[in-house]
């Protein structure tokens, strides 16, 4: 039984450009939340989806959005990046109650 | 406002003797606390939960424990292994399954 996976695992990108990471959530869950982590710090939570709708949000800019898929799969996408949006991005998925789950992390660099 | 912070930053320990970790948080509605390892270029993972209608709650090699008194959490870990060398955050979810993380303290483990 696969647990959240994440894609890609690393990626390097140009200020000013956009980028999409992806997630799957492990079998069974239905919520899938993403994390930006910088580096020695903890995770800060960016937004939440949940029937293909945005739960609820963390304090990012617009430039941040995402999406849900019916088979709740996720996306996250981030406009005009900044050297600042640098992190690993986690997505973590859950169903109702239960702990969240954490996948990877896509590792983001803006150069 | 919410938070949840970390009252030591590192900890080093020798293999074989018993770890404690601590957290103190900051907003008392909250009412679930998780406890997550991450290791060097990985996602957190999850080590053990518990609820506020709980003080203590055992797995294996693990304990958390929970005064709601004085907003501290805890996590034990007997019989400290390599292994177990990582970053541990406490994480308190807050208005709806989204967690605040700590800032996390680093475990080492000395053989």
């Amino acid at each position: 039984d696969a647990g959240v996976t994440q894609s890609p695992t690393h990626l390097i990108k140009t200020r000013g450009q956009q980028v999409t990471l992806r997630c799957s959530p492990k079998s069974g869950h239905d919520t899938v939340s993403w994390y930006q982590q910088a580096l020695g710090q903890g995770p800060q939570f960016i937004f939440q989806y949940y029937e293909e709708e945005e739960r609820q949000r963390g304090n990012f800019p617009d430039r941040f959005s995402g999406h849900q898929f019916p088979n709740y799969s996720s996306e996250l996408n981030v406009n005009a990046l900044l050297l600042g949006d640098s992190a690993l991005y986690l997505c973590a998925s859950s169903l109702a109650a239960a702990a969240q789950n954490f996948g990877p992390g896509t590792r983001l660099t803006v150069t | 406002g919410e938070s949840v912070g970390l009252h030591l930053p590192t900890l080093s320990v020798q293999e074989g003797d018993n770890s404690i970790i601590n957290c103190a948080y900051s907003n008392s509605a909250s009412d679930y606390f998780i406890w997550y390892k991450q290791e060097s270029g990985k996602g957190p993972q999850f080590i053990i939960d518990i609820r506020s209608n709980m003080d203590k709650r055992q797995g294996q090699r693990v304990t958390v424990l929970l005064n709601k008194t004085v907003k501290h959490l805890s996590l034990q870990i007997a019989a400290t292994q390599p292994g177990d060398s990582a970053v541990y955050f406490c994480a308190e979810e807050t208005s709806g399954s989204r967690l605040t993380f700590g800032e996390g303290t680093q475990l080492t483990v000395n053989p």
